[in-house]
Order: structure tokens, then C-alpha cells, then sequence
């Protein structure tokens, strides 16, 4: 069965360290998505890119953050400058269809320490 | 802001029992709602979305929808210790292209 991967699936890092968090999204998916769950908390809708842009981000997706397809498979965020609070398990996620009408798969995670 | 509320739990049910989880939401004109399935340390899994009000069943998991009063659930028929979990619900609000997540209900079948 198709699945999205992530790598890392730990990464530890210094406050102000870039990270680079990678997914490879189902091959006909179209739309791809960025999710992150601080643990305890809730998931929490990062951004949604499509068509090779973004669609939509939240407030949490400052600055700092970034999202590029730079091939035909990858997918990735980054963060330019991590801070404590960037400490949380990141999710990739992708779909078929637009996020009102299909299905998100989400991929096993990236968890992100910042030391 | 848009709000989607769920009683944490945990939820206690025997195996083979019904288990029964609730969800409310505040946007009125949300369109699509959806419960996924988390593993403690893994990512959400989806189990069931639904769209119109009423019932919709798949398996031994109903979800039910009442856009009247923002409502939501997810009946779980004959419970298994597998289906410990926490279950959480998710709104499209439909004028946005985000998903809201509520906190989850954690979910424990006992032997």
C-alpha cells in the first residue's frame, strides 16, 4: 500500500540551527500538507501547498519557515532558526483531493528536539 | 476562532461493549468531518469522514452528524483491547483550507 515517508524520524538540535524536515508524499497525491502535534497538544495545520505553491498557512508558519518541492517526489519544510518551542512531532501529509474532500495520509512523523 | 472541543478521557470501556466518542464544533458552516485514530507516538490514521447529517457506517464504527446542533460522534461496536487509542476529531470549515484537529479522546477497552 502507498505510503508518505518522513526523515528524519528524530532529530536533535541546537536553538538557532537550521533543520531541514523531508517527505516524499503518495506519487499521485496532489496536495501536500504540513501538520505538527507539540506533545500533549493538539495537531496543528501548518500549511498546505499546491500546484507548486502554498495554498494556505497558519499563524505558526512565520519567517522562519519554509516549504519547497525542489524534484518531482520531495517535500520539504524547513526552519531557519529553530527556537525551543519548535520542539514537536512534525507530520507530512498528502491527498488526492483538496483537504475538504479527500482523504489526508499522514506520514509516521519527523519528531523535532531543540536543545 | 474556530474551535473543535472533545472530552479528553480517558474513556473506559470493557471489551465488546460500545464505546462512544463525542466531538462538538463551533463554526457553523464547517462541511466535512473526520475521525482519525492516533497511536500513542504515531501518526493520525483516518477511520471515518462524513459529510451530511445522519448516520454513516463502516464496519463496527458508525459516525453520526448533527449539523444542528455541531455535533459529531463515532460509535465503536464490540470494543477491542486493539481499538486503545485516542481518537480525534477533525472540521473543515470549508472556507479554509485547514483541517482543525480537537485535542482527542483517549480510549481504553479493557480484557
Amino acid at each position: 500500500e502507498p505510503e508518505v515517508t518522513q526523515t528524519p524520524s528524530h532529530q536533535v538540535t541546537q536553538m538557532g540551527q537550521e533543520v531541514i524536515l523531508r517527505c516524499v508524499p503518495i506519487s499521485n497525491h496532489l496536495y501536500f500538507y504540513w501538520y505538527r502535534q507539540i506533545l500533549g497538544q493538539k495537531v496543528e495545520f501548518l500549511v498546505s501547498f499546491y500546484n507548486n505553491e502554498i495554498s494556505e498557512k497558519s499563524e505558526i508558519f512565520d519567517d522562519q519557515f519554509s516549504v519547497e518541492r525542489p524534484d518531482g517526489s520531495n517535500f520539504t519544510l524547513k526552519i531557519r532558526s529553530t527556537k525551543l518551542e519548535d520542539s514537536a512531532m512534525y507530520f507530512c501529509a498528502s491527498s488526492k483531493e483538496g483537504q475538504g474532500t479527500g482523504e489526508l495520509f499522514f506520514g509516521e512523523g519527523s519528531r523535532l528536539t531543540v536543545l | 476562532q474556530k474551535e473543535v472541543e472533545q472530552n479528553s478521557g480517558p474513556l473506559s470501556v470493557p471489551e465488546g461493549a460500545i464505546a462512544s466518542l463525542n466531538c462538538t464544533y463551533s463554526d457553523r458552516g464547517s462541511q466535512s468531518f473526520f475521525w482519525y485514530r492516533q497511536y500513542s507516538g504515531k501518526s493520525p490514521e483516518l477511520i471515518m469522514f462524513i459529510y451530511s447529517n445522519g448516520d454513516k457506517e463502516d464496519g463496527r464504527f458508525t459516525a453520526q452528524l448533527n449539523k444542528a446542533s455541531q455535533y459529531v460522534s463515532l460509535l465503536i461496536r464490540d470494543s477491542q483491547p486493539s481499538d486503545s487509542a485516542t481518537y480525534l476529531c477533525a472540521v473543515f470549515p470549508g472556507n479554509t483550507g485547514k483541517l482543525i484537529f480537537g485535542q482527542g479522546t483517549t480510549l481504553q477497552v479493557k480484557p
